[in-house]
């Protein structure tokens, strides 16, 4: 079945570490998402990327990080320099073009810093 | 500014009927989701409306008015496990990305 694979679900992180979150799509979608949900807020986008070998920020990227080497995957970096990581993190695709550009989500990493 | 508007919590009994408001103002209007997300999962999709009226799927229809800025989502014949978190998105047409509002959490009773 397609899907969007996350790992890992869950991630404990120490202060001043750099974690990698997986996202694998086989949905043949053009575009991939990094949101990031805390309790009582909305999803709020971190980057996205069209295509291959591009992407834009969103609109909290300070201290994420992201690379779009491959069609099918989309990692994120939270560096050390994010103040305050501690989230569920959702990965999402969509195929681009005409419509209404469902997106599709992971099942979503929950990161704790230590 | 872009502002999306629901309530944060809402509460009803298995098989009664719950109406979820959503209101926004957005640099422009290219459609709006309803996403269900049970906690700790993933949202899934439920419905899209980018004409005004009423969109019906099943148990679940959803509402658009683009001049007042307003959707709903309604929800019939309330079973247990429609508990969860319900979300309200809307693409701006001027920059083409999704604003999510901070969603609905639903209580089903008994």
């Amino acid at each position: 079945d397609g899907g969007i694979t996350q790992s890992p679900k869950y991630l404990f992180r120490k202060e001043g570490q750099n974690v990698t979150l997986s996202c694998e799509q086989n949905l043949n979608h053009d575009a991939m998402y990094w949101y990031r949900q805390d309790p009582g807020q909305g999803l709020r986008l971190i980057y996205y990327s069209q295509i291959v070998n591009d992407f834009q920020k969103g609109d909290i990227a300070e201290g994420y990080s992201v690379s779009r080497e491959k069609k099918e995957s989309f990692p994120l970096t939270v560096t050390s320099a994010q103040k305050n990581p501690t989230a569920f993190y959702l990965c999402a695709s969509t195929r681009e073009g005409r419509g209404a550009n469902v997106l599709t989500f992971g099942a979503g990493s929950r990161l704790t810093v230590l | 500014g872009q502002n999306i508007d629901q309530p944060t919590e809402m509460t009803a009994t298995e098989g009664a009927i719950v109406q979820i408001n959503c209101t926004y103002q957005t640099s422009g209007f290219n459609g709006l989701f309803w996403y269900q997300q049970h906690a700790g999962e993933a949202p899934t999709f439920l419905s899209y409306n980018v004409l005004d009226g009423l969109e019906e799927k099943g148990r679940f229809s959803s509402f658009l008015s683009r001049s007042k800025g307003y959707s709903y989502l309604l929800l019939k014949e309330l079973q247990m496990k429609d508990s969860a978190s319900y979300l309200c998105a809307v693409r701006s047409s001027n920059t083409g990305k999704l604003i999510f509002g901070q969603g609905t959490t639903l209580q089903v009773k008994p």
